[in-house]
């Protein structure tokens, strides 16, 4: 496609179930990041992936977080155990390389945890 | 924190005037990115300046970067309602980019 893609865009779960949100990066595009917004605030990263190195976990907020990147294409974000605060945008981004290209950002999935 | 700070947090002017948004961060940078984001879609890259650069033209967006104060800023010359959106900064160091908080821009028509 002509850019980043995620899916769902809207999720409403319940408290204690797990979610999975999916990204689509640009094709041909090495590096991948995960990023969370909550109302109002900037941007919190969450974990990034680029090529077949091992992924940069050190944003994730708990071990009920985790992702994967299979082929080094799609991305899916897994959130287990739903808690209300992770109630937030969470917005998929990639580039062409890593550090000095701009990141290419989808629209973002928006999940409500009642 | 990381994180790149803007200022001010939401901005108000008449269209045609000019907007001037403020960037400070913590750390060493490789260099400085700024995003728009209008409501409800994802970011929007916008201008990228590398750490040894000072100033950067694009269209209607002018950037500045003082290293040595660790700040930059963006300046949107005659305001269009449709750059009505927020502002973020992003510092890249490294394979990381961390993001501020945003500057909220409205412009009047």
């Amino acid at each position: 496609g002509a850019g980043v893609s995620q899916s769902p865009s809207n999720k409403v779960t319940e408290k204690g179930k797990d979610v999975e949100l999916r990204c689509d990066p640009i094709s041909g595009h090495t590096a991948l990041y995960w990023y969370r917004q909550s109302l109002g605030q900037g941007l919190e990263f969450l974990i990034y992936f680029q090529g077949n190195s091992a992924p940069d976990k050190s944003g994730l907020p708990s071990d009920r977080f985790s992702a994967e990147r299979t082929g080094g294409s799609v991305s899916t974000l897994t959130i287990q155990r739903t808690q209300q605060e992770d109630s937030a945008v969470y917005l998929c981004a990639s580039s062409l390389d890593t550090g000095s290209t701009p990141l290419h950002f989808g629209n973002g999935t928006r999940l409500t945890v009642t | 924190s990381q994180q790149g700070e803007e200022d001010p947090q939401a901005l108000s002017i008449q269209e045609g005037e000019n907007a001037t948004m403020n960037c400070s961060y913590k750390t060493s940078i490789n260099n400085l990115q700024w995003y728009r984001q209008n409501s409800g879609r994802g970011l929007v890259h916008l201008i990228l300046i590398r750490s040894n650069e000072r100033e950067k033209h694009s269209g209607r967006l002018r950037v500045t970067l003082d290293t040595s104060k660790k700040s930059s800023s963006l300046l949107i010359t005659a305001s269009r309602a449709a750059d009505t959106a927020s502002y973020f900064c992003a510092t890249g160091t490294g394979n990381q980019f961390y993001f501020g908080t945003g500057t909220s821009l409205t412009v009047i028509p």
